[in-house]
């Protein structure tokens, strides 16, 4: 079993920047997936293979990935970018998720 | 644009089997990878897993070999066994359309099971 830990949290006031960490035993090596979850919605990619956005997603979304950390930056994040974040990756076939980041914006 | 919807029943006794629906429209089902994934209500993601039109397919070992997927390219709809339920797998359960480099890039709504007596 792989593990990827994210903060429980994260608080950002509006216009600011936010970053979200994931963390896992060389992650940096591994194919690593955002997912921003509202309430009651499904989740949605907004990162794909580490850095990529896909079509529709805001350019404020970004990521990077190396070393142990793996990062979702929002850079001025808005209201409706509260949400849950996940990130996620695959380890010997099976697909791990991280344990969600609820991200405020005050 | 592609669009999925999972469909099965609601409540489901302890011990016995969930079996849900995924129906795929506006794309066909006959290439990619398709998931199953499970959130317990107010909790995180937990990958159930996929199955290609091919036959291939693989799950989480965490599951004790109870799940069973296939797959209907003629009806264009994917579908999830769970034997042996129990109240632990009370969830919104998701299906999804993915592939290890790209990620799950289209996701339904989910359909709620509830394993009770």
């Amino acid at each position: 079993s792989y593990e990827v830990t994210q903060p429980l949290s994260v608080s950002v006031a509006l216009g600011q920047t936010a970053r979200i960490t994931c963390g896992g035993s060389n992650i940096g090596s591994k194919v690593l997936h955002w997912y921003q979850q509202r309430p009651g919605q499904a989740p949605v990619l907004v990162i794909y293979r580490n850095t990529n956005r896909p079509s529709g997603i805001p350019e404020r979304f970004s990521g990077s990935n190396s070393g142990n950390t793996a990062t979702l930056t929002i850079t001025g994040a808005q209201a409706g970018d509260e949400a849950d974040f996940f990130c996620q990756v695959w380890d010997n076939n099976i697909a791990f998720f991280g344990t969600g980041t609820k991200v405020t914006v005050l | 644009q592609v669009q999925l919807q999972e469909s099965g029943p609601g409540l489901v006794r302890p011990s016995e089997t969930l079996s849900l629906t995924c129906s795929v429209s506006g794309g066909s089902i006959r290439t990619l990878y398709w998931h199953w994934i499970r959130q317990p209500v107010g909790q995180g993601l937990e990958w159930i897993g996929r199955i290609h039109p091919s036959g291939s397919s693989n799950h989480n070992p965490s599951l004790n070999s109870r799940v069973t997927m296939s797959v209907d390219p003629s009806t264009n709809k994917v579908f999830l066994d769970l034997r042996s339920v129990t109240a632990a797998d009370t969830a919104l359960y998701y299906c999804a359309r993915g592939q290890e480099a790209s990620g799950f890039d289209h996701w339904g709504q989910g359909a709620l099971v509830t394993v009770s007596s």
